[in-house]
């Protein structure tokens, strides 16, 4: 089983839909949880940290459910800039983070 | 600068040369991390260092790769003896502390074997 697994996509969606990404970890001990935002051939950018109690920064809003060990991400008001793939990022304790493949936004006029 | 610098950006080796990849931390980071991603999946961590010194090796493949930070200097990714298997692009990530949260990236190498 892989340590952090997410749908790869691609989620097409038009402009103004909202769409939720779901992300789950294996580890329970894992403390630190983020959402990290690729575009295509660049390197990944931090979008926001995830906590327990919940997180909204704008449009997003990232949720943790550490009994089921999932995270989630919900985009509202999709935006043509939005396209991207977003990574689901589990801090693995000691320094290193761990990655998920990514799920494939594409969001169309 | 601000940001974390990476050279080359684009690196083309034929099998069984020597590539380097070069990272250059942001102003006040000592703490170096490097990562690799193969086509169509995520990043995998392969190395943690500080000035000086390797603080984690865990995910580095056993053969021919190496990374060092010296005192001076930026950090160096050194592959030997090249296959095609290596071709991916390389990020470097730094930060502030050592306790891993806080990793700004900088824009990658990507490397192609030939």
């Amino acid at each position: 089983r892989k340590e952090v697994e997410q749908d790869p996509g691609p989620f097409n969606v038009p402009e103004g839909a909202t769409v939720a990404f779901n992300c789950t970890y294996s580890n329970s001990a894992s403390q630190s949880f983020f959402w990290y935002r690729q575009d295509c051939r660049k390197e990944p950018k931090l979008l926001m940290s995830v906590y327990s109690s919940g997180n909204e920064d704008g449009r997003f809003t990232a949720q943790l459910n550490r009994a089921s060990q999932y995270i989630s991400l919900l985009i509202r008001d999709s935006k043509l800039s939005d396209s991207a793939t977003y990574l689901c990022v589990v801090h693995g304790g000691g320094d290193k983070l761990i990655f998920g493949t990514g799920t494939r936004l594409q969001v169309f006029p | 600068n601000a940001d974390v610098m990476q050279n080359p950006r684009h690196l083309v080796r034929r099998r069984g040369q020597e590539a380097r990849l070069r990272c250059s931390p942001m102003k006040g980071h000592s703490h170096v991390y490097w990562y690799r991603q193969l086509p169509e999946e995520g990043l995998k961590f392969m190395v943690y260092l500080q000035k000086e010194n390797i603080i984690d090796e865990s995910g580095m493949p056993k053969e021919r790769f190496s990374a060092e930070f010296p005192k001076e200097g930026p950090s160096i990714l050194r592959i030997q003896q090249v296959v095609r298997g290596d071709s991916a692009a390389y990020f470097c990530a730094s930060s502030p502390t050592g306790t891993g949260y806080e990793q700004y990236f900088g824009p990658g190498t990507r490397l192609t074997v030939t």
